[in-house]
């Protein structure tokens, strides 16, 4: 099975940029099956899928993050990655990445890395 | 947006017998076109990532150990673990990706009486 790691900064600012990365190893990116996805869970609460590409570029992401969230693939280093614009506090959540079939459920996911908001 | 629904919110079973969790989709995540159920469970410990139990709302994942089971269809579904040990004390949600954007069911958490 693939494996992800999720990477980045643990700690931004209120308005600042979330950017995070997911290194996919044991697989690739430019699979032409598997589409790529993040997720997150503030602390104590439950899942909200955030958007998913594909190797070509094409994205897909929840309407209500749509206006702030860009997602990104670099297939030439197996990762892809998110950016998150002028975070608040309730941006702060563990956030996963997760591989799946365009019509299929999330079947393996990173550790997960926390990220808080916070000045 | 598809609202999953589940319940109870938590349960406290006793080792070795049943625990029964519900989840009802606002919508429908039946298709037509190949009778499958765009419907997942997952079983979450602390400190861990979310793991893949069953899809197509009846499907045991690989490795998952089968006194976990899926069952119902179209908007009303069940997760039941047969008889329930120490190391299946987690959260439990479901998800449809039947449609985007994908959802979650709240949770339910499980513990042991």
């Amino acid at each position: 099975q693939v494996r992800l790691q999720e990477s980045g900064p643990g700690l931004v600012k209120p308005s600042e940029t979330l950017s995070l990365t997911c290194t996919v190893s044991g697989g690739s990116v430019s699979s032409t099956s598997h589409f790529w996805s993040w997720i997150r869970q503030p602390p104590g609460k439950g899942l909200e899928w955030i958007g998913y590409i594909f190797h070509s570029g094409s994205t897909n992401s929840n309407p209500s993050l749509k206006s702030r969230l860009a997602i990104s693939v670099d297939t030439s280093k197996d990762h892809f990655s998110l950016t998150l614009t002028s975070v608040t506090a309730a941006d702060t959540a563990v956030y996963y990445c997760a591989s799946h079939m365009l019509y299929g459920p999330f079947d393996s996911w990173g550790q997960g890395t926390l990220v808080t908001v916070s000045s | 947006d598809i609202v999953m629904t589940q319940s109870p919110d938590s349960l406290a079973v006793s080792l070795g017998e049943r625990a029964t969790i519900n989840c009802k989709s606002s919508q429908n995540v039946l298709s037509r076109s190949n009778n499958n159920n765009y419907l997942a469970w997952y079983q979450q410990k602390p400190g861990q990532p979310p793991k893949l139990l069953i899809y197509w709302a009846s499907t045991r994942e690989s490795g998952v150990p089968d006194r976990f089971s899926g069952s119902g269809s179209a908007t009303d579904f069940t997760l039941t673990i047969s008889s329930l040990q120490a190391e299946d004390v987690a959260i439990y949600y479901c998800q449809q990706y039947y449609s985007f954007p994908r959802t979650f069911g709240q949770g339910t958490k499980v513990e042991i009486k």
